[in-house]
């Protein structure tokens, strides 16, 4: 299975921290892709980063790739109380995605 | 566009009986897909479609499961008979090419008592 598996399960930090979360998967990819779920609601794209890229920013979130160890993190600087959700890595095959079990972040004021 | 449009948002049945979730994806996505989220199995991959065919429908649970996609602007998961296992999150997503970028609809809230 190429299913990515989150780390940490949870993460609980203050807001202006920043927030990292880890993603290993299995087999080869054609991309990894980070999403973000709030509470009781469907799931958001943050960002894609395609197998032959190792750093990509949007924002405050900066996602590195490593094809190599088979892994990705996502980074949230300057984290705030509205960056609290779940946060999903997927990998891509050549159709569809499979998702990891997400990392649940809580930001505290 | 309005993005990926699911209903109904809550569904609340008895074990046995028949349930229809619609999905609207958006419009030019040749791709769809059906998930299942919950928390000891995580969100789960039942069906996608391309151009209206389905193409892989291996995460059916079981024959109970069906969907269809009549056209391209809608499509829907049945349940029959439903039992309180399939008690979950179903989510509806779709994206304009393989592999790339999902769009998910709000999910419908489905509790089988």
């Amino acid at each position: 299975s190429q299913q990515g598996e989150e780390d940490p399960q949870a993460l609980s930090i203050q807001e202006g921290e920043n927030a990292t979360m880890n993603c290993s998967y299995k087999t080869s990819i054609n991309n990894l892709q980070w999403y973000r779920q709030n509470s009781g609601r469907g799931l958001v794209h943050l960002i894609l980063i395609r197998s032959n890229e190792r750093e990509k920013h949007s924002g405050r979130l900066r996602v590195t790739l490593d094809t190599s160890k088979k892994s990705s993190s996502l980074l949230i600087t300057a984290s705030r109380a509205a960056d609290t959700a779940s946060y999903f890595c997927a990998t891509a095959g050549y159709s569809t995605l499979t998702f990891g079990k997400g990392t649940m972040l809580l930001v505290s004021p | 566009d309005a993005g990926v449009i699911q209903s109904p948002r809550h569904e609340v049945t008895e074990m046995g009986q028949e349930v229809t979730l619609r999905c609207k994806p958006i419009s030019g996505h040749d791709y769809l897909f059906w998930y299942r989220q919950t928390m000891m199995r995580g969100l789960e991959l039942l069906i996608y479609f391309n151009n209206n065919v389905p193409i892989d429908d291996s995460g059916m649970p079981e024959d109970r499961f069906s969907a269809k996609m009549p056209n391209a602007s809608f499509s829907t998961l049945k349940i029959q008979p439903s039992e309180p296992r399939d008690s979950a999150v179903y989510f509806c997503a779709s994206t304009i090419d393989r592999g790339e970028t999902q769009y998910f609809g709000p999910g419908t809230r489905l509790l089988v008592l």
